[in-house]
């Protein structure tokens, strides 16, 4: 079956840092690639997703690339900020299967000032 | 416009009891979801609805889990009895696409704790 594999956490940088959250997937097919991001006390929300491969998602600085050659989706950015701080789930759906959702367990990013 | 959203936000109650959580998803979302979130771990599928039919609910534990989506609309999931073992958060989430790129649009989550 799927399945997504992130970066165990909790994470913890210093503002300004660089940031990058690893995530690795199995799937059949050529799903598409999510990443979101849970912010205290708020429900999850979509930060970016890619479609397909060599697609880059991109929002609020974070960049993710889709790569199936490395079946990875890896979540960077170059500067954090405090504000960032939250749980961030790397989840992939199937075009077919029914839009079939697997997410990863979270990485929980805390940045200080 | 409204978000998804989910009721109540927590819930303590003693096993063996009953409880039940209510969704409405964002308006002319056909496709609803309801997730169950342990702590540490990301959200498990428990039943997905196209309009009013559960056109996935494999993972619904279907001795103690029941869940309606009457008219299409706003759903409810409900436990009966409760476990030591059901404390979690159940989230909601609805979508426009059904498959594909389409994004899931989540409410803040039901906390429930069985004591």
């Amino acid at each position: 079956g799927d399945s997504v594999t992130q970066m165990e956490g909790p994470v913890t940088l210093s503002e300004e840092a660089f940031l990058t959250i690893n995530c690795t997937y199995t799937a059949t097919g050529y799903p598409s690639l999510f990443w979101y991001v849970q912010y205290p006390g708020e429900g999850l929300q979509l930060l970016l997703k890619a479609t397909k491969a060599d697609d880059k998602g991109s929002n609020k600085g974070f960049e993710a690339t889709y790569r199936k050659e490395t079946t990875s989706f890896h979540l960077e950015k170059g500067s954090v900020q405090v504000s960032d701080s939250a749980v961030y789930f790397c989840a992939l759906r199937h075009n077919t299967n029914a839009g079939k959702s697997t997410f990863g367990d979270g990485t929980t990013l805390t940045v200080k000032p | 416009e409204a978000g998804v959203v989910q009721s109540p936000r927590y819930k303590i109650i003693e096993k063996k009891q009953p409880v039940a959580f209510w969704c409405n998803p964002i308006s002319g979302h056909n496709t609803l979801y309801w997730y169950l979130q342990n702590l540490g771990q990301g959200p498990e599928l428990l039943i997905r609805y196209e309009n009013e039919e559960a056109v996935d609910d494999s993972q619904l534990p279907k001795d103690r889990f029941s869940a309606e989506r009457l008219k299409g609309v706003d759903s409810t999931l409900k436990i009966q009895p409760a476990e030591l073992g059901d404390s979690a958060v159940y989230l909601c989430a609805s979508s426009l696409i059904a498959g594909g790129a389409g994004e899931l649009f989540f409410g803040e989550g039901s906390r429930l704790t069985v004591l």
